[in-house]
């Protein structure tokens, strides 16, 4: 079974610094997706952004941006120019592109604080 | 506006009075699914519906019951409450079928609280 993993649970960076969040991943599949999901205090679950294990380029949305190590399986969120807006739990997820494509595996989240 | 809802988004009750808590979505979509979110321990998926009629259990289904009757609507049924199922609990839905990765849409959450 895949498992995902977030090793910081809790990570704080200065108001319009970059800041990334680690996420590691086990799975013997060679094709699947992965993504970061944003859960501010009103609890939605907002996807922040997604990436193809087949395409080796990293994706970017604006201020966010991912470092995809396949090899390693290693998917971290970097967030530029942090603002306080960006304060949430943050999920890392994967999803498979094969058998197992139902469900969304989760990681543990990492909460994340931005200090004006 | 596309959307995923859910009734009740806060519930306290007690132990052995059975609940429902209702999902629905107005997207079409073929898959629905249930997860509970605890601390330390990220989203679990409960069950999943990938059209009418088919449901399967995710990785925690124990206490729960679900029903697919109609495409949009993916109630989610605890017939005897327990405290351990004092969770955050999200329905979420997508489209399905090759040429993935079709985006989760998750509902507003449901905080429910066993005594």
């Amino acid at each position: 079974a895949q498992t995902v993993t977030q090793s910081q649970p809790e990570m704080s960076v200065q108001e319009a610094e970059t800041v990334t969040l680690s996420c590691t991943y086990d799975t013997s599949e060679s094709d699947y997706y992965l993504f970061w999901y944003k859960q501010p205090p009103s609890r939605q679950m907002i996807l922040v952004i997604r990436q193809e294990a087949y395409k080796q380029q990293n994706a970017t949305e604006n201020r966010f941006s991912v470092n995809f190590q396949k090899a390693a399986k290693s998917f971290s969120l970097k967030i530029s120019d942090s603002q306080l807006g960006d304060a949430a739990m943050y999920f890392c997820a994967y999803r498979s592109a094969g058998q197992g494509a139902q469900k969304l595996v989760f990681g543990q989240g990492t909460r994340l604080t931005i200090n004006p | 506006e596309a959307q995923v809802t859910q009734n009740p988004r806060y519930l306290i009750t007690v132990t052995g009075k059975k609940l429902t808590v209702t999902c629905s979505q107005n997207m079409n979509h073929e898959y629905m699914s249930w997860y509970r979110q605890d601390p330390g321990l990220g989203l679990r998926q409960i069950y999943y519906s990938m059209n009418v009629e088919v449901t399967d259990k995710g990785d925690v289904p124990e206490g729960y019951k679900v029903s697919r009757k109609e495409k949009r609507n993916f109630p989610l049924i605890l017939e005897s409450p327990s405290p351990n199922q004092t969770s955050l609990y999200f329905c979420a839905s997508s489209l399905f079928g090759a040429g993935g990765p079709y985006e989760q849409y998750f509902g507003p959450g449901t905080r429910l609280t066993v005594t």
